[in-house]
Formats: structure tokens, C-alpha cells, sequence
């Protein structure tokens, strides 16, 4: 099965502690991207990565730290930076290049208290 | 970057035909996108359409595109209640960002029986 998976589904955290939300694809996309969702919210940018040992700040990257030491892996760190944590959120994934369709897993909604 | 619009809400009876609107905000955006995301879950691409193109069937979804006016809408022929979800409208404005979607805040639909 090709796929985005994020895990887990559901975390919590207090406030204070730094958090690493998983995402991993088997399609062989070059490109891969955080965003949050808050709720009434469209999706806001928070990282990106078009290539394996690079990636770069999206809109709101403050408090956010990535990775991407593989092509299928792309973990987003929560630091205890970030003001408001709670959020769900998304990672998606793009072929590279030029090819446009952009692909979502299934989201991991944070809660920190 | 700048908002695209869409209205928050609409309901329909099922059946009855869904007509979706979006204002995207940059003229050079070369492809305009509809996602529907289900409670709790993802995003799903549903359709695409590249900016040269004014209209784009796909068995039950029609997008059509006014560029002149940044105008996109989505219509849900003979809509089921299993269409019910949120669907957003997302534009890629450039390059510049690896290809990262700005997205609407999202429209609810309703399907009622």
C-alpha cells in the first residue's frame, strides 16, 4: 500500500515538553511539507523540504524545527517555542520537479496543556 | 500570504446539484486545486485545474475558472450525503515556496436527506 502515514493519531503533551509528530511516505516524492490547521482555519505552512538534506521556513516556522536525513521521512519537532501548540497537524508530499498534485496524510492532532 | 476566499458554509438537499465558490488571490498561480477533508481525517485531492483551462469535468465534480476575475467554483452533480465534509479551494501562488499550497479557510457542506 503507497501511502503518507503520521503518527500517532491523537498526542498530548504539558506544556514545557518538546514533541516530534512522524511522517513518513512510500511514494518516492522528493518533496515534503508541514502545515497546521486550526479549527474555522484554512492550512498555514510551517516547513518544507524539495529534497533530502535540505528543507526551508515556511509561514509560521517560529517554534518548529524539521529533519530530513531520509527522502521518506520528514519528522516535525514542537518545541516548547511555539506559543500555541495545539493544533492538528498535516503532512503532504509532491513527486518534485514540476508536478503539482500534493498529496495529505492523515493528520496528528496535539494537544498541549 | 493573502487570503483565498471562500464562503463558510452551504447546505443542500441531496440529489439537488452544489455549486462551491473561491476568490484566489495571484494571477500567476498555474494550478488551482479542490481538496474535501472528512472529519478528522486528511485532506483528499479531489480535482485540479491548470490556468489555461476555464472548465474541467470529472464524473461528478465541474470546476470551472473565470481568471479574469480569480473566480473558481466547484459543482457536485446529483450530491449524496456521503459528499457532506469541508472543501477547500488552494491556489500554488509560485515556485518561491517549493511549490506549497495557500489554501482557503474552507466550506462546510452540509447534505441534508
Amino acid at each position: 500500500d503507497g501511502g503518507i502515514t503520521q503518527s500517532p493519531k491523537y498526542l498530548f503533551r504539558k506544556e514545557g515538553q518538546n514533541v516530534t509528530l512522524s511522517c513518513e511516505q512510500n511514494l518516492n516524492h522528493d518533496a515534503m511539507y508541514w502545515y497546521r490547521q486550526d479549527p474555522g482555519q484554512g492550512l498555514r505552512l510551517i516547513y518544507y523540504s524539495q529534497i533530502v538534506n535540505d528543507f526551508q521556513k515556511g509561514d509560521i516556522a517560529e517554534g518548529y524545527s524539521v529533519s530530513r536525513e531520509k527522502k521518506e521521512s520528514f519528522p516535525l519537532t514542537v518545541t516548547s517555542a511555539q506559543k500555541n501548540p495545539t493544533a492538528f497537524y498535516l503532512c503532504a508530499s509532491r513527486v518534485g520537479g514540476t508536478a503539482r498534485e500534493q498529496y495529505f496524510g492523515p493528520g496528528t492532532r496535539l494537544t498541549v496543556t | 500570504g493573502e487570503d483565498v476566499e471562500q464562503s463558510l458554509f452551504l447546505s443542500v438537499r441531496e440529489g439537488d446539484s452544489s455549486v462551491i465558490n473561491c476568490t484566489y488571490t495571484d494571477s500567476s498561480s498555474t494550478y488551482l486545486y479542490w481538496y474535501k477533508q472528512e472529519p478528522g481525517a486528511g485532506l483528499q485531492l479531489l480535482t485540479y485545474i491548470f490556468s489555461n483551462m476555464d472548465m474541467k469535468q470529472d464524473q461528478r465534480l465541474t470546476v470551472l475558472l473565470n481568471k479574469k476575475d480569480k473566480h473558481l467554483s466547484l459543482r457536485i452533480a446529483d450530491t449524496q450525503t456521503g459528499d457532506s465534509a469541508i472543501y477547500f479551494c488552494a491556489e500554488d501562488p509560485n515556485s518561491n515556496s517549493g511549490y506549497a499550497l495557500n489554501f482557503g479557510k474552507g466550506t462546510s457542506l452540509l447534505v441534508t436527506p
